[in-house]
This record gives C-alpha cells, structure tokens and sequence, in this order.
C-alpha cells in the first residue's frame, strides 16, 4: 500500500516557467489537499478537493491551478512560476468518515525552487 | 475564522528532560484538536489526537488533553529522547461548515542532544 505520491521529489524552475506536481493515493480517500509548507509559516492550504470533479479554494490559491478527473489523482499546476512559489509542497488525502478522528495522509513532499 | 497559535521554536534539550510545547486556539464550536509530527525529510504523520474537552490524546509516550476552558491543547513528553527530535504542529478540525480542512500552527522545531 503505497499511500499518497508526490512526484518530483525536487525541482529547479526558471521565473516565468510552468510545471505541474503529481500526487496520487491508492487509498480511495475522496478529500485531497495540497498545502505549501514556507520555513517557520507552517502550512497553508492552496486547493482542496472533496471529490472527483469538485476543488476548491483554500487560503494561497493565486498562482495555482489544480484538477480532479479521478478519485486517485490530484495535480497541481503552477502556471508563470515566480520567487515566492519557492516552498515545500505537500499533498495529503483523508478517508472520508474521518471527520472524527480527522487523520491526514500526506506525502513525502515536493521541494520547488523557483530562480 | 479559525487559528492555531504554538509556542515558537527552536527547543532543544537534553535526554530524558520534560518538554512540553504549547498550543492554544481559536474556534466557534467543539473543534477536533491534533498533534502531528514530521520528522526530518518527511511528510507530516499523526502523532495524537483530542476529539472533545477533557479528552486525553497519548502515542509514544507523548500526551495531549484537550481544555476547553482555557483554550489549550498543550503537548509534553515526560523523557525525551534523541529520535524525538522533529517538527511537531497544533492543528484544529472545525466543528461547522469548515471540517473538511485542517488548521495548522507555525510548528515548533525541537531537538535532543544525548
């Protein structure tokens, strides 16, 4: 059981370049989320998506798209990348019915340098 | 809206010392409260959880209880050892429209010495 996958582990980017991060999880969860995790700022939520065709805006959306046409994947797309994309990306899935015990499956992270 | 505020870092201590890290929040409502860990190079893991006051969460020796009245859900560990040494974060459930996310604090980098 591989959980959730995010892919690159690591990335360069020029200012104005485009790119997108994969995440994927085997683990039928219908919530994704990617948050960007900036030094000493915790993290903050980008996009959400609560099931297969619906995302959502969460608090840093500007710069970023995302997508949900399966259950299992959940990418996200940086479009024009600049300096202050530079973060930590992680993407992270919830069993639904965890509203209760509220445990978040994330990955391994996706460390984005944009120069 | 909701917020999660922890004690700032770094922490560093010696084994077996007692540590505890601070949290306090705000919410409408009865929020689930969580403590997660990450730990170098990796993502974020749970560590305990609180889902009503007076709740106690514990894992691996660390504990949690959640005090409705004070608005804290503070973390401690009675003996810290070297492979506790992580990042640990405050994070809150809302109770109303918004329990499909997770509210996280600045999180507190700790580190063990031998």
């Amino acid at each position: 059981n591989a959980g959730v996958t995010q892919t690159p582990k690591f990335r360069i980017l020029k200012i104005g370049q485009s790119m997108t991060l994969q995440c994927a999880q085997d683990m039928n969860h219908n919530y994704m989320y990617w948050y960007r995790q900036d030094p000493g700022m915790g993290l903050k939520l980008i996009y959400y998506s609560v099931g297969a065709g619906i995302t959502d805006k969460g608090e840093v959306p500007n710069g970023y798209n995302v997508s949900r046409s399966t259950t299992e994947d959940f990418p996200l797309r940086l479009e024009l990348a600049a300096p202050s994309q530079t973060s930590v990306y992680f993407c992270a899935s919830i069993r639904e019915g965890g509203r209760d015990t509220g445990e978040l499956f994330f990955g391994e992270g996706s460390r984005l340098t944009v120069l | 809206g909701d917020s999660v505020t922890q004690m700032e870092g770094p922490v560093t201590l010696s084994e077996e010392a007692f540590l505890t890290i601070n949290c306090t929040y705000t919410a409408t409502g009865y929020p689930s409260l969580f403590w997660y860990v990450q730990y170098p190079g990796e993502g974020l893991q749970l560590l305990l959880k609180a889902t009503k006051a007076d709740d106690k969460g514990s894992n691996k020796g660390f504990e949690a209880t959640y005090r409705k009245e004070t608005t804290s859900f503070h973390l401690e560990k009675g003996s810290v050892q070297v492979s506790d040494s992580a990042v640990y974060f405050c994070a809150l459930r809302g109770s109303g429209g918004s329990n499909y996310k997770l509210t996280f604090g600045k999180g507190t980098l700790l580190t063990v010495n031998p």
